[in-house]
């Protein structure tokens, strides 16, 4: 089977740091994907992992960890408008190479 | 703004009915994704079709079908409409490489 796991909620105030991680489980894996979602909005694309390491995109890095089944997302330089769900989804070679999505991350920044 | 659309955005209709979802992909994208969003499951896949074929199936109903135009438009139909049914549908397209998805703006379906 498949199953991604992330914590719930995360909080943290402007200007900081934080790391949401992502662990999972498959036999058929093939990438990890970081998508943000704004309440009542789409998801919208941030990054993808295919190799062990960390991708940078300005603000936003993600790891991942193949040997771990494990992956983050760091954010920093917290702004107010980062208030979203994170979602971690895995390319999943089961499902045809399509994505897998975890339950989701909500982080609230605070002022 | 993606380059997604889906239409309608709201959709309110009771059980037991019929209903057709449409989404157009960002220009040149031949693949089309489905996904179902509810509050007690998350984002799930449903069904990819790519230049009008099917791809993969997800966790997509008997009750529910898709298919995809020689224009590249989509359409996601759900019949036998159950109260279960209500969820947010998104529609996504992507190029060749697939891990980048483009999500359109969603369809709110709520079956009363």
């Amino acid at each position: 089977g498949q199953s991604l796991e992330q914590p719930s909620e995360v909080t943290a105030v402007e200007g900081a740091i934080v790391q949401i991680n992502c662990t999972y489980q498959t036999s058929g894996f093939y990438g990890l994907s970081w998508y943000q979602q704004h309440d009542g909005g789409a998801p919208t694309f941030l990054s993808y992992n295919a190799l062990d390491g960390l991708e940078e995109t300005g603000r936003f890095s993600s790891f991942l960890s193949r040997s771990d089944s494990y992956g983050y997302l760091l954010l920093q330089e917290l702004q107010m408008k980062d208030s979203a769900s994170y979602f971690c989804a895995v390319r999943d070679n089961n499902y045809g190479q399509n994505f897998v999505f975890g339950p989701g991350t909500r982080l609230s920044v605070l002022p | 703004d993606s380059g997604v659309t889906q239409t309608p955005k709201h959709l309110i209709t009771a059980t037991g009915q019929r209903v057709t979802l449409r989404c157009s992909p960002r220009s040149g994208d031949l693949s089309v994704y489905w996904y179902q969003q509810s509050l007690d499951q998350g984002l799930q896949f449903l069904i990819q079709y790519y230049n009008g074929e099917e791809r993969a199936k997800g966790n997509i109903l008997e009750r529910f079908s898709a298919q995809q135009f020689p224009d590249l438009h989509s359409e996601l139909n759900l019949s036998s409409l159950e109260l279960g049914d209500s969820a947010l549908y998104f529609c996504a397209s992507s190029g060749n490489s697939g891990h980048e998805q483009f999500f359109g703006p969603g369809t709110r379906l709520t079956v009363l």
